[in-house]
């Protein structure tokens, strides 16, 4: 029972073409983001959707777009990919994130390659 | 806003020895302090988190951290490492209050643990 899922696990592309990554959380949560991880391992929030509405929208360029369907899915698109953007993106999820703490579960990575 | 400065990026031990991880942050409000462990090729898993109350907390595997408020830092630890601890570990922090529950990482620790 996978509980942050991501497709796909791998994505090899080339420069300037648009590839989306898909996150399916099956926990019930009301909240879902998506990181991004650099060839240094820094770990970096990206965007926060909270039942499907923009919460967190870090300064992020505007060739990415956050879409959610419902609120068990987020998915990422990127338009236009460039070099830069090859990373490894998370995407995990929690409860409401108000007051208090909530755990963010993270999914397995999708490993984004652009040649 | 917060920041977390991880000191040491690679941390190599011999099995059996102590270990430790060391994590300082920056925040003008209290804060809610957690480590994460990534093993190769997966994603991350929390490890332990600081909410409140006791300053030493423990965590899966035989991990503890304990919190230092006036330090500010929230060094991870364990008495006797295996191999299976070789992995990257990351510190995170977040607001009690306000950021949407978003989490700011710090740049990870690889802990590499050598027969």
């Amino acid at each position: 029972d996978t509980a942050v899922s991501q497709t796909p696990k791998y994505l090899v592309t080339q420069m300037g073409n648009d590839k989306s990554i898909k996150c399916e959380q099956n926990l019930g949560h009301d909240t879902m983001y998506w990181y991004k991880q650099d060839s240094k391992k820094f770990l970096k929030i990206m965007f926060s959707y909270n039942n499907k509405e923009l919460i967190i929208n870090e300064t992020v360029p505007n060739r990415f777009s956050p879409k959610s369907p419902d609120k068990a899915h987020l998915n990422l698109h990127i338009n236009s990919l460039e070099l830069g953007d090859s990373a490894v993106y998370f995407c995990a999820s929690s409860q409401d994130p108000g007051p208090g703490y909530n755990e963010q579960f993270f999914g397995p990575g999708t490993r984004l390659t652009v040649l | 806003a917060q920041s977390v400065t991880q000191l040491d990026s690679q941390v190599p031990v011999f099995e059996e020895a102590p270990v430790e991880l060391r994590c300082n942050y920056s925040s003008s409000v209290s804060v809610y302090l957690f480590w994460y462990v990534q093993y190769p090729n997966q994603g991350l898993q929390l490890l332990l988190k600081y909410l409140s109350g006791s300053t030493l907390v423990k965590g899966i595997n035989g991990f503890e951290a304990e919190f230092n408020k006036s330090q500010t830092s929230f060094h991870l630890r364990k008495p006797s490492v295996h191999i299976s601890d070789t992995a990257e570990y990351f510190c995170a922090v977040r607001g009690v209050t306000g950021g949407g529950n978003k989490l700011t990482f710090g740049t990870g620790t690889q802990l590499k643990v050598e027969l």
